[in-house]
């Protein structure tokens, strides 16, 4: 069975740090991975998503995230993150064997401060 | 325009009622889901519809009963609701889960 491990719930980080927010996935098969974001009171957005070919995929703020499968992984990485970024991401892996269905990691809340 | 859109966004109700969620997609996707977020912000999935036939039913109470008239619209019909069905869910659709749209939640309260 397939299933995603967030290592980190809660997230600190200033104002136009870096920040990485980790994911990853254990899956006996080729998988796709996602990444989501919730702001507060709010649905879920895709962020990025890899299926296949270039392991590095990016999202049009900002945010790029790799796919590493030896390490099956796929972390989130954003070189200078901004107040507007504060928000619950969610990694989240699906697979064509299990009825396409995603299933998420438990979240990490990215805590923006000035 | 909405590509995922589910009614009503809220929705309060005393324990014991019956209450139902609708939702529809207009992406021509071929897979339909509810999820439940609890209050932790954690996202399970319930249900699974792909060309309306039932191909994920997760361990989910006998209440629960999704219904599919068509591709592109699937329905929770919740009965007996309890204090502990309270929570957010949400509709989304898949195309051959290679992309996952989703809509943007309903908040039950079950009082």
């Amino acid at each position: 069975a397939q299933s995603v491990t967030q290592l980190d719930s809660q997230v600190p980080v200033f104002e136009e740090a870096p920040v990485e927010l980790r994911c990853n996935y254990s899956s006996s098969v080729s998988v796709y991975l996602f990444w989501y974001v919730q702001y507060p009171n709010q649905g879920l957005q895709l962020l990025l998503k890899y299926l296949s070919g270039s392991t590095l995929v990016e999202s049009i703020n900002g945010f790029e995230a790799e796919f590493n499968k030896s390490q099956t992984s796929f972390h989130l990485r954003k070189p200078s993150v901004h107040i507007s970024d504060t928000a619950e991401y969610f990694c989240a892996v699906s697979y064509t064997g299990g009825g396409n269905k995603l299933t998420f990691g438990t979240g990490t809340q990215l805590k923006v401060e000035l | 325009d909405t590509a995922v859109s589910q009614t009503p966004k809220y929705l309060v109700t005393q324990m014991g009622n019956d209450k139902s969620i609708k939702c529809e997609q207009n992406l021509g996707h071929d897979t339909m889901y509810w999820y439940k977020q609890d209050s932790k912000k954690f996202l399970k999935i319930m249900f699974s519809y792909n060309n309306k036939e039932l191909i994920i039913n997760e361990t989910v109470p006998n209440r629960f009963s999704p219904k599919s008239p068509d591709k592109a619209h699937l329905n929770l019909h919740i009965n007996s609701l309890e204090l502990g069905d309270s929570a957010v869910y949400f509709c989304a659709s898949s195309l051959q889960g290679r992309g996952y749209t989703f809509g943007s939640g309903t908040r039950l309260t079950v009082v």
